[in-house]
């Protein structure tokens, strides 16, 4: 057990929908990150916030946006979902900014399948 | 661009034989890199990390890496293999950038462990 959780494990919706996936960090942790895996593209970096703030983006398309809050969860919010949006969902925590050598620990991930 | 390769997609081998699972990363500064370990419907657990020092590194579960800087590889090593090791294998290499650190993953390497 990694002490990052996630919910939903599962998730299944319509092309068109919107869901939201939570993250709780490990506790002391301050940097969350976001990851897709899906069969052909791999796992890919999406977005990081540190203590609240927007740190980093990565192949995140227009349509996902995150956030971190107070309490330091997360949550990614992905709308007007399509079929290709199917996928595992990771979230990871870590210490520090991201800009000093450190170790992200994943949480379970949500699987999300859009039909 | 930062990146990383796992040459073999999918190896099988028999319990009680050793492995080698090859990871080559291109990165221009000194790497930090991980190996990852995901069985099936679980998230990533961290196997082992390199950021500096011995280039041999011990991990959990018997696993060890040797980080060669002239061949840019970060080889995942086991000496006997047991049934639960079957599982997707993932290298991965601390990419930052102005503001933070994301990981770069390679493509995974799915082990099948023969009885």
């Amino acid at each position: 057990d990694s002490g990052v959780t996630q919910t939903p494990k599962h998730l299944i919706t319509a092309t068109g929908q919107r869901v939201t996936l939570r993250c709780s960090p490990r506790s002391g942790d301050l940097s969350v990150y976001w990851y897709q895996q899906s069969l052909d593209q791999g796992l890919q970096f999406l977005i990081q916030y540190y203590n609240g703030e927007e740190r980093a983006k990565g192949n995140i398309l227009e349509r996902f946006s995150a956030q971190q809050f107070p309490d330091l969860h997360s949550e990614l919010n992905l709308s007007s979902l399509e079929l290709g949006d199917s996928a595992l969902y990771f979230c990871a925590s870590s210490s520090r900014t991201g800009r000093e050598a450190d170790t992200q620990y994943f949480g379970p991930g949500t699987r999300l399948t859009v039909l | 661009a930062q990146s990383v390769t796992q040459p073999d997609i999918h190896i099988t081998v028999s319990e009680g034989a050793s492995l080698e699972l090859r990871c080559n990363y291109s990165y221009g500064a000194t790497p930090y890199l991980f190996w990852y370990v995901q069985s099936p419907g679980q998230g990533l657990q961290l196997l082992l990390k390199y950021f500096s020092g011995d280039t041999l590194v011990q991990g959990i579960k018997g696993f060890e890496a040797e980080f060669k800087r002239s061949q840019s590889s970060f080889n995942l090593r086991k000496p006997s293999v047991h049934w639960s090791d079957a599982a997707e294998y993932f290298c991965a290499v601390v990419a930052f950038s102005s503001n933070t650190g994301k990981l770069i993953f390679g493509q995974g390497t799915t082990l099948q462990v023969k009885p």
